[in-house]
């Protein structure tokens, strides 16, 4: 299985702060990563897929970036409406596996 | 307009059973492979079952292989989820999820239900 781990597992910032969030693969996942972002007590929701690609509709302030064992989600400048959970999901291979989560609160 | 809908979510006691079922709309269900995945309470996510789009491939977390069975109605667009044998483990919220793909891997979640709870206690 691969065991995926996010860092921070939480982090205080303001608006208009970068952020950034790692997520790390026990073993390669090639570069099939997803970041999803998960507001209290709704559904995930697809932010990034495969790496890199912006899933539609979502802003261009957040980007994802990373191949192989190591990914990267950034949020250029951060909104009130980003404070959330984050997950990272590898879907190279069964059984399918998320970090652990980074949960983003306002400072 | 992508919709999936879960229903069937309820309170049981260990060794129970129970069908989880997500009526899906907005979209062409029997080219999409979808899945299951749940969220313990406080916890993250965990993802529990997946099925092909042409049923004729089912996956399973080992936490669940043996206890759970994933199938779809590709007539009524409809997943479901028959869990037996229930833990107080499994207590969680289930979500039914769209992944980007006839095929399961490679392709993101990326479309979610609202999630029905699942509760295991006497």
């Amino acid at each position: 299985d691969i065991q995926m781990t996010q860092s921070p597992s939480s982090l205080s910032a303001s608006v208009g702060d970068r952020v950034t969030i790692i997520c790390r693969a026990s073993q390669s996942s090639s570069n099939y990563l997803n970041w999803y972002q998960q507001k209290s007590g709704k559904a995930p929701k697809l932010l990034i897929y495969a790496a890199s690609n912006l899933q539609s509709g979502v802003p261009s302030r957040f980007s994802g970036s990373g191949s192989g064992t190591e990914f990267t989600l950034t949020i250029s400048s951060l909104q009130p409406e980003d404070f959330a959970t984050y997950y990272c999901q590898q879907s190279y291979s069964l059984p399918l596996t998320f970090g652990g989560g980074t949960r983003v609160e306002i400072k | 307009e992508v919709q999936l809908v879960e229903s069937g979510g309820d309170s049981v006691q260990p060794g129970g059973s129970l069908r989880l079922s997500c009526a899906a709309s907005g979209f062409t269900f029997n080219t999409y492979a979808m899945s299951w995945v749940r969220q313990a309470p406080g916890k993250g996510l965990e993802w529990v079952s997946s099925i092909s789009g042409f049923a004729d491939s089912t996956y399973y977390a080992q936490s669940v292989k043996g206890r759970f069975t994933i199938s779809r109605d590709n007539s009524k667009n409809t997943l479901s989820l028959q869990m037996s044998s229930l833990r107080a483990e499994d207590t969680a919220v289930y979500y039914c999820a769209k992944e980007g793909d006839i095929v399961t891997g490679y392709s993101p979640f990326d479309y979610w239900g609202q999630g029905t709870l699942v509760t295991v206690s006497s």
